[in-house]
């Protein structure tokens, strides 16, 4: 398979914390992209960061990208009840194409 | 401003039959690509159109194909269906492949009987 892979794959915790997710790739990229996916519907773009950068912040969310290890990692903190869903991170590759971890199912507890 | 649309949002097919799906990009997006998630194989890279042009293909056999229109809407089409093709099949739209993420539709989830 050439889906890159995500853990933990599940991942629960209360209001309030902060939920880290990992992903490896496997490939050289253009960018890696996180993505949420609410209940088998379509897919949320959350975050971009592109291959040259190391670390990129928008709101709750936290990203970093290391090249060297092929590996990245997304950060949401004060979790609320509303961010259960399943999160995606997404190798944009040369050739205009996204490879899809696996995925972290986070579930927030209220 | 309206997102992608996909139409159907469900369909039930019979294995043997032929399905089209139909996909509304993002006005002002040339960038369409499809998608297919499974719960076994989970989301695979089908192609990317741009401009009414093919440029990249997924590995799945010559039964999937696709087409882009000269408006952007870009439809896909399975051939010969068989149980395994059932799946949410996921539309994307970009403005920018590089430096910008996909904007995603809601999918048509396809049932093959």
């Amino acid at each position: 398979s050439q889906q890159g892979e995500e853990d933990p794959q599940a991942l629960s915790i209360q209001e309030g914390e902060n939920a880290t997710m990992n992903c490896s790739y496997k490939t050289s990229i253009n960018n890696l992209q996180w993505y949420r996916q609410n209940s088998g519907r379509g897919l949320v773009h959350l975050i971009l960061i592109r291959s040259n950068e190391r670390e990129k912040h928008s709101g709750r969310l936290r990203v970093t990208l290391d090249t060297s290890k092929k590996s990245s990692s997304l950060l949401i903190t004060a979790s609320r009840a509303a961010d259960t869903a399943s999160y995606f991170c997404a190798s944009g590759e040369y050739g205009n194409k996204l490879v899809f971890g696996a995925g972290t199912i986070l579930r927030v507890k209220s | 401003k309206a997102g992608v649309t996909q139409t159907p949002r469900y369909l039930i097919k019979t294995r043997g039959q032929q399905v089209t799906l139909s996909c509304s990009p993002i006005s002002g997006h040339r960038s369409v690509s499809w998608y297919q998630q499974t719960p076994g194989q989970g989301l695979q890279f089908l192609f990317e159109y741009f401009s009414e042009t093919q440029r990249n293909k997924g590995n799945f056999p010559g039964r999937f194909s696709g087409r882009q229109f000269s408006n952007s809407r870009s439809e896909m089409n399975v051939s010969t269906l068989e149980l395994g093709d059932s799946a949410l099949y996921l539309c994307a739209s970009s403005l920018n492949t590089v430096q910008g993420g996909y904007t995603f539709g809601s999918g048509t989830r396809l049932t093959v009987v």
